[in-house]
C-alpha cells in the first residue's frame, strides 16, 4: 500500500502566477488534511475534506486559497496569484476516518515564489 | 493564545540518550504527540500520550509529561544514526483533528 503522494515536491512560480498541488491519499482514506508551514515554524491547519466535500476551511486565507477533493482523483489545493510570503512547505494527510491519531503525511511540496 | 515551543537542534553522539523537549500553553490539551520526519519524506507519528498520563514507553522511546508546568519531552535511548530527523511535538485543541505543532528541532547524530 502506497503512502500519501504529493507531488509535485517542489514547485516554483513568478508572483502571480497559479499554484497547484496534488495529494493523493493512502488507498482507502476519504479523508484528507492540508497544512503549511513557513520556515522556521510549526505546521498550520489549512482545511480539512472528505469526497466532494469541504468540512473545515477554518485555517485557509479567504482570498486567492482553495482546496478541492473530487469523487475521482487527487485532493488539489490551489494558490492563484502567488505572492512571496505563499512560499512554504504545504503538507497533506490522510485518514480512514476522522480522527489525528490516524493521518498519515505525505513527504510535502515545496513553494517558492520568486 | 495556544503556542509550542521546541529548541530548533539538538546534538548528540551516537550511543548516548537524546531528549527533546518541549512545551505548550494550553492547558485543556487533551493529547500530545512526537512526530518523525526524515529528509526527503513525510511525518511519521512515533507516540502520543494522553494528558491524564505522566509517562509512556515504547522500546527506546520514552515520554515524560509534566502537565504542571506544561512540559513534554521525548526521550531516545542508544541513539543511532538512523534517529536523525526533525522531531516535532503538536498538541490537540478542542477538535479532534487539529493539532498545535511546534516548529520541529532537528537531532543531529555525531560519530
Amino acid at each position: 500500500n502506497a503512502g500519501v503522494m504529493q507531488n509535485p515536491r517542489h514547485l516554483v512560480r513568478r508572483r502571480g502566477q497559479e499554484a497547484r498541488l496534488r495529494c493523493s491519499p493512502m488507498k482507502g482514506h476519504s479523508h484528507v488534511y492540508w497544512y503549511r508551514q513557513l520556515p522556521e515554524e510549526g505546521l498550520k491547519f489549512m482545511v480539512y475534506l472528505q469526497k466532494e466535500n469541504i468540512i473545515d476551511e477554518s485555517g485557509m486565507p479567504k482570498e486567492r486559497f482553495s482546496a478541492e477533493f473530487p469523487k475521482e482523483g487527487p485532493s488539489i489545493l490551489r494558490i492563484q496569484q502567488v505572492v512571496r510570503g505563499d512560499s512554504a512547505a504545504y503538507f497533506c494527510a490522510s485518514s480512514p476516518d476522522r480522527g489525528v491519531n490516524e493521518q498519515f503525511f505525505g513527504p510535502g511540496t515545496r513553494l517558492t515564489v520568486l | 493564545g495556544e503556542d509550542v515551543e521546541q529548541s530548533l537542534f539538538l546534538s548528540v553522539r551516537e550511543g548516548d540518550s537524546s531528549v527533546i523537549n518541549c512545551t505548550y500553553t494550553d492547558s485543556s490539551s487533551t493529547y500530545l504527540y512526537w512526530y518523525k520526519q526524515e529528509p526527503g519524506a513525510g511525518l511519521q507519528l512515533l507516540t502520543y500520550i494522553f494528558s491524564n498520563m505522566d509517562m509512556k514507553q515504547d522500546q527506546r522511546l520514552t515520554v515524560l509529561l509534566n502537565k504542571k508546568d506544561k512540559h513534554l519531552s521525548l526521550r531516545i535511548a542508544d541513539t543511532q544514526t538512523g534517529d536523525s530527523a526533525i522531531y516535532f511535538c503538536a498538541e490537540s485543541t478542542g477538535s479532534n483533528y487539529q493539532l498545535i505543532w511546534g516548529a520541529g528541532t532537528k537531532l543531529i547524530i555525531k560519530p
